[in-house]
This record gives structure tokens, C-alpha cells and sequence, in this order.
């Protein structure tokens, strides 16, 4: 089994939708969550950073964690043909800087 | 904002090629890493340094090797090319743990084809 899973998608949604993307991990150490967008032949560009459980918001999107059920999530409002890409989440264990990453899920938003 | 560079975007090299790809960062940050990323197996960590001259094995070291010789400086070396190192490669950087645990930040990505 995986430290983290991810479904790689893809995940088509027409424009306007609300966006959920998941990811599930088993280490209970993992103690900070991040959300990395990719878009196509660039490289992964951090988008949301969180610390234990609760929910962080900027703009339009919203990281959620729930260190209880080992599961994270980014929520994305009012999805934009923009918003396109592949999304990444990544892990990190206290006192630790070797980040662990889900596989991507591959968003595509249509007009 | 942070800049990490590498200095091919894309790169054609023969099988047996000793390749050199390269990472510069300019935000001083003490730790620096390098993935490759393949469909279906996302990112793997080949190997990271969290000082000069310093190198520590990731998840998948064969056929590889650094070299950290100046902090803003990180480079990736394929002894001997093989088609099966065929991939995109990128590059981050992030400050050292004590100085709050701060994301990786990456660069662009090489894409290298081993013909």
C-alpha cells in the first residue's frame, strides 16, 4: 500500500463547478499538507500549505484536513478553464524534509 | 518569490552519455532535491543535499549521482545513460527545518530523452 493515494483522474467538470480533489494517507506522523498545481510541460507550483487539522482558505480555493480519518482535500469555487491541470498533494512528518506526494489527479475544466 | 532554474528544458542525449543537468536557486536555501516524475508513478526522490557537499540518497539513487559544490548550485549526473532514465526531471529547494517547515519549491523541469 501506498503512504499516499491519490485518483489520478482525470476529472472533467464544466466551468463554474465546484472542484473536489482527495487524498488519503497512512502515516499518522504526516503533519503538514501541501497542494501543488502542475500545469502541462511546467513545473509543480505550491498552492496551499497546512499545519495539522482545519481548514485554510485563499481566493477561491480551500485545503481541508482531518487528521482523523487520514485525509485531506482541495476544494476549488467558480472553476475557471484556468484552473486545468494536474493536482498534486505532498506530505511532510514533523522534523522531516522528505516530502511524500500523491500521483496527481488531472483536472480539466470546460467552458 | 523563489526562483529555482534548470538549465535545459529539454535535452537529447545517446545511451552510455555521461549527463550533466543542472539547478541553480537564489532564495539561500540549505536544502535542495532532485525528482523524476513518470506517468503513473508521479514523483520519486533520487536525491537531496541539506548542505555543500553534502548528498543523501532519496528513493531511487541507481544510476545516479550529485554534486552540491555551491549552495545555490545542485547538480544531477547520469554516469551512463540508459534509455530507462527516459523522464522529466525537476529541481526544488527549501529552507532548513529549523527555520520553519517550509514547502519545496520547484523549477521547470528537463525533459531528457536517452535514445
Amino acid at each position: 500500500q501506498k503512504e499516499v493515494e491519490q485518483d489520478p483522474g482525470p476529472l472533467s467538470v464544466p466551468e463554474g463547478a465546484i472542484v473536489s480533489l482527495n487524498c488519503t494517507y497512512s502515516n499518522s506522523a504526516f503533519q503538514y499538507f501541501m497542494w501543488y498545481r502542475q500545469y502541462s510541460r511546467k513545473g509543480p507550483e505550491l498552492l496551499m500549505y497546512t499545519y495539522s487539522s482545519g481548514n485554510k482558505e485563499d481566493g477561491r480555493f480551500t485545503a481541508q484536513v482531518d487528521k482523523s480519518s487520514k485525509y485531506i482535500s482541495l476544494f476549488i469555487r467558480d472553476s475557471q478553464p484556468s484552473d486545468s491541470a494536474t493536482y498534486l498533494c505532498a506530505m511532510l512528518p514533523g522534523g522531516y524534509n522528505k516530502l511524500i506526494f500523491g500521483a496527481g489527479t488531472r483536472l480539466a475544466v470546460h467552458p | 518569490d523563489v526562483k529555482v532554474t534548470q538549465s535545459s528544458r529539454y535535452l537529447v542525449k545517446r545511451t552510455g552519455e555521461k549527463v550533466f543537468l543542472e539547478c541553480v536557486q537564489d532564495m539561500d536555501h540549505e536544502n535542495m532535491f532532485w525528482y523524476r516524475q513518470d506517468p503513473g508513478l508521479g514523483l520519486r526522490l533520487i536525491y537531496f543535499s541539506y548542505d555543500v557537499k553534502m548528498k543523501e540518497k532519496g528513493d531511487i539513487p541507481e544510476g545516479y549521482s550529485v554534486s552540491r559544490e555551491k549552495k545555490e548550485r545542485f547538480s544531477l549526473i547520469l554516469e551512463s545513460a540508459s534509455t530507462n532514465q527516459t523522464s522529466m526531471y525537476l529541481c526544488a529547494s527549501s529552507p532548513l527545518m529549523g527555520q520553519g517547515n517550509q514547502p519545496q519549491h520547484f523549477g521547470d523541469g528537463t525533459r531528457l530523452s536517452i535514445l
